[in-house]
């Protein structure tokens, strides 16, 4: 089945990395992503990591990927006020056959503290 | 280029209504996915649109219906609203190709059902 876990909240000071966590069961997966939500608003796509890949960098962002463990990690690096939000985990699957549908996690609080 | 629009912002329906969401995707796209997002909750896929045809359905019951119209902007109609149907919805367009599927988020649609 598809299944996306995140937990559900994470506090750090300014200045810390923050990692955010996450485990997906479908083993067909072929994108995993890491969006943004700030209140009242939708969803901004960070960045996201192709099946075969086990890591990406993008500036402050570094997605680890361990398929065979099916867990997908985002770290931001020198964590400002401004990235407090809840983070979601989604993964999809695309090719034939497939809509490339989103399966997201629960989504994970981010506090920063100054 | 504009982005992805929702209309409207915020509504509130009573029990047994009927209810119409809309969607303008950003321009060149021709796919349009809709989530529900409950409160406290990741957005749940609903279902998705593809050159005016249904592409694909996540496990909503059949009150749920929707269209996709020739410039591909997309309607969400819900029937015999329910209590449980109050969440965030949200329209994603994206320019479908099998082998990636980026999907852009509008703000989405407060649904309040009373």
């Amino acid at each position: 089945g598809e299944d996306v876990e995140q937990s559900l909240f994470l506090s750090v000071r300014e200045g810390d990395s923050s990692v955010i966590n996450c485990t997906y069961t479908d083993s067909s997966s072929t994108y995993l992503y890491w969006y943004k939500q700030e209140p009242g608003a939708g969803l901004q796509l960070l960045t996201y990591i192709f099946s075969n890949m086990d890591m990406k960098q993008d500036q402050r962002l570094t997605v680890l990927l361990n398929k065979k463990d099916k867990h997908l990690s985002l770290r931001i690096a020198d964590t400002q006020t401004g990235d407090s939000a809840i983070y979601f985990c989604a993964e999809s699957t695309t090719g034939s056959g497939n809509t490339g549908k989103l399966i997201f996690g629960q989504g994970t609080t981010l506090q920063v503290k100054p | 280029e504009t982005g992805v629009t929702q209309s409207p912002t915020h509504l509130i329906k009573t029990r047994g209504q009927q209810v119409t969401l809309r969607c303008s995707s950003q321009s060149g796209h021709n796919t349009v996915s809709w989530y529900q997002q409950a409160l406290g909750q990741g957005p749940q896929f609903i279902f998705q649109y593809y050159r005016e045809e249904e592409n694909g359905r996540g496990n909503f019951p059949p009150r749920f219906s929707g269209l996709q119209f020739p410039n591909y902007s997309s309607e969400l109609n819900v029937n015999a609203l329910e209590l449980d149907d109050s969440a965030l919805y949200l329209c994603a367009s994206s320019l479908w190709v099998e082998t990636y599927n980026e999907q852009f988020f509008g703000p989405g649609t407060r649904l309040t059902v009373l």
